[in-house]
């Protein structure tokens, strides 16, 4: 059964500084990975996709790496803003409409 | 991207009434659909694979005589909370992959606050 860890559970960080949240899976048998953000009392927003033949997928100040043998992705995020603040997960997905299983997420407070 | 909308945002209800749920694929379709529900700063619990003109694959645990799915068409699913209990009372969120991609990138909607008196 697939796992899906995300440390830290919390992250505190002031504006302007760079930062990386981490996931790790259990089994690398995995068709894509994907990171979300989830604003309070709202769904989840995609930021990146990486199928699992990429090793990294970038997109503006964000930047999500893949290295699937090890079990572990990281999202790095550029020059922290408050807007910035939210709760990331990620999520892995055995094949295209398989079912994902998701982290419990980062909660990221980035003060100004 | 792809847009997913989901509605009501948040709905009210009295104790032992049905309240429906729908989710539409805006500009994609979707030959499955998930449905999950979240607790307050808790990750996502899947209840079930919603499938475009198939019965629902519901999750261990989860009573499919009460959260009723339908997939009628390739850009909706709705979820029926029948006789709602105020243990019901959650936030539900649904997601769909455009099929066409075959990329298996998720989008989701925007969820819907139930509150159950």
């Amino acid at each position: 059964k697939q796992e899906v860890t995300q440390i830290p559970a919390a992250l505190s960080v002031p504006e302007g500084e760079n930062l990386v949240l981490n996931c790790s899976f259990t089994d690398s048998a995995i068709y894509n990975l994907q990171w979300f953000r989830q604003d309070p009392g709202k769904g989840l927003t995609s930021l990146l996709l990486i199928q699992s033949s990429q090793r990294e997928q970038t997109s503006g100040r964000l930047n999500a790496s893949l290295d699937k043998s090890s079990g572990r992705s990281t999202l790095y995020i550029a020059a922290s803003q408050p807007g910035d603040s939210a709760t990331y997960l990620c999520a892995v997905s055995p094949w295209h409409a398989g079912k994902s299983t998701f982290g419990d997420g980062t909660t990221l407070t980035v003060k100004p | 991207g792809a847009v997913v909308s989901q509605h009501p945002s948040w709905v009210i209800c009295k104790s032992g009434t049905s309240v429906k749920i729908e989710c539409r694929s805006l500009d994609f379709q979707a030959t499955t659909m998930f449905w999950y529900r979240q607790f307050p700063k808790q990750s996502l619990m899947l209840m079930a694979t919603s499938n475009e003109g198939s019965k629902a694959t519901y999750e261990q645990g989860v009573e499919k005589d009460k959260f009723l799915i339908n997939h009628a068409s390739l850009t909706l699913s709705t979820l029926t909370v029948t006789s709602a209990h105020p243990e019901d009372s959650s936030f539900y969120i649904c997601s769909a992959s455009p099929s066409a991609r075959g990329t298996g990138e998720l989008f989701f909607g925007e969820g819907s606050r139930l509150t159950v008196l």
